[in-house]
């Protein structure tokens, strides 16, 4: 079965650090870009990061940018999320998501996790 | 690009169609000659799944009552007869530019 699993979500005070993980299974998780998606209680979606199958390109919402590195650990099949000087306006649900495209850059997300929340709050 | 979606409301009553239409402020046609135009669905606690993408590729699994029609910036989702498991919050998608972007969402509800 094709899945993804976040892990690491908490309540944290605002300028604190975070470090989101989502474990991979059941595709070649080397052959995918993988996205973060968070959602705000009661809100929409929103975009947050994206980094391409090999790592090398990692792209930011222009809100988190400077904030939050992405990164991936393909021999593990582990994509990440490190998250520092936290903001009230993150809190929210985050999503880990599959690219749908083979060999792409998330033309579409087709696999989600369950999601993991995050609080920033003091 | 900014993808405002109508209505953002929409009561149907089971068996009837529904429609939810999906606008870009600039075109979705990529520079590979495809648009990359999604819908999602979110039911109440779940996560957001794929239903459509490249404008009316339905995802495996998805039932064929669901279609996705359009072009350049205007795009619609439309349900042939609405069951109760179609109950949610709609998004379109745009995968054509970073960052990428949301619609605001439609909720589905039953009359």
């Amino acid at each position: 079965e094709v899945q993804v699993l976040e892990s690491g979500g908490g309540l944290v005070q605002p300028g604190g650090s975070l470090r989101l993980s989502c474990a991979a299974s059941g595709f070649t998780f080397n052959n995918y870009a993988m996205t973060w998606v968070r959602q705000a209680p009661g809100k929409g979606l929103e975009w947050v990061s994206l980094i391409s199958r090999s790592g090398d390109y990692p792209i930011y919402a222009d809100s988190v940018k400077g904030r939050f590195t992405i990164s991936r650990d393909n021999s593990k099949n582990t994509l990440f999320l490190q998250m520092n000087s936290l903001r009230a306006e993150d809190t929210a649900v985050y999503y880990c998501v599959k690219g749908r495209d083979y060999n792409g850059m998330g033309d579409a997300f087709d696999i989600w996790g369950q999601g993991t929340m995050v609080t920033v709050s003091s | 690009i900014v993808m405002t979606q109508t209505p953002l409301s929409s009561p149907v009553t089971l068996g009837q169609p529904a429609s939810i239409s999906c606008r870009s402020s600039q075109s979705l046609v990529h520079s590979d000659g495809n648009t990359y135009l999604s819908w999602l669905h979110q039911r109440p606690g779940q996560p957001p799944r794929l239903l459509i993408y490249k404008i009316s590729n339905r995802f495996s699994g998805v039932p064929d009552r669901f279609s996705g029609s359009g072009a350049g910036t205007d795009f619609t989702l439309k349900i042939s007869r609405v069951e109760a498991e179609d109950v949610g919050v709609y998004y379109c998608m745009q995968g054509t530019q970073f960052p990428r972007t949301f619609g605001q969402g439609t909720k589905l509800e039953i009359k």
